[in-house]
């Protein structure tokens, strides 16, 4: 089955802790995308790659890290500098990242930091 | 900015019709998608729209106007699997989606 898949789907953390969030696709996309979602608000980029060892901020980009070492993997770390890390997360991939590429979804982590 | 703007709720009857409006900035449009959300899950495609008028897909149409800056989706015959959050997205001319805030509807038998 091809797809996307992120886990865990809920994560707990303390404040001050630093958290990875594995999203990994077999998709063969070259694009991955983190986003984060709130209530009442639109999805928010983190950070985009469209290519292996490459990477881009998006909007909200300040407190998270990612890294891309391999084609299916975009793990996105939230750290201690994240002022408001409590949401859900969305990574999505697409084809080639390019103007009108459909970006498929994974199922999320909702991460709740106390 | 590139505000994209659509209803933050509506309702409507088993078996009805409804239509989710979205309004967006025309200046460097590049396409428009629309997702389905249900709560707690992921949100998965529906539509792309790229060239103004309707594109039919079984109970879902959406519209697109590209010189209003306006799309519309369209569900008929509504079930209740349908109650979930829609989201519409926008292409502008870099590499990322501008997403609103997406309308959640709630159908009612």
């Amino acid at each position: 089955d091809g797809g996307i898949t992120q886990s865990p789907k809920y994560l707990f953390r303390k404040e001050g802790q630093n958290v990875t969030l594995s999203c990994e696709q077999n998709l063969n996309h070259d694009a991955m995308y983190w986003y984060r979602q709130d209530p009442g608000q639109g999805l928010r980029l983190i950070y985009y790659s469209q290519i292996v060892n490459d990477f881009q901020k998006g909007d909200i980009a300040e407190g998270y890290s990612v890294s891309r070492e391999k084609k299916e993997s975009f793990p996105l770390t939230v750290t201690s500098a994240q002022k408001n890390p409590t949401a859900f997360y969305l990574c999505a991939s697409s084809n080639s990242g390019g103007l009108g590429d459909t970006q498929y979804f994974g199922p999320g982590t909702r991460l709740t930091v106390l | 900015g590139q505000n994209i703007d659509q209803p933050t709720e509506m309702t409507a009857t088993e078996g009805a019709i409804v239509q989710i409006n979205c309004t967006y900035q025309t200046s460097g449009f590049n396409g428009l998608f629309w997702y389905q959300q249900h709560a707690g899950e992921a949100p998965t495609f529906l539509s792309y729209n790229v060239l103004d008028g309707l594109e039919e897909k079984g109970r879902f149409s959406s519209f697109l106007s590209r010189s209003k800056g306006y799309s519309y989706l369209l569900l008929k015959e509504l079930q209740m699997k349908d109650s979930a959050s829609y989201l519409c997205a926008v292409s502008y001319n870099t590499d990322k989606l501008i997403f609103g805030t997406g309308t959640r509807l709630q159908v009612f038998p």
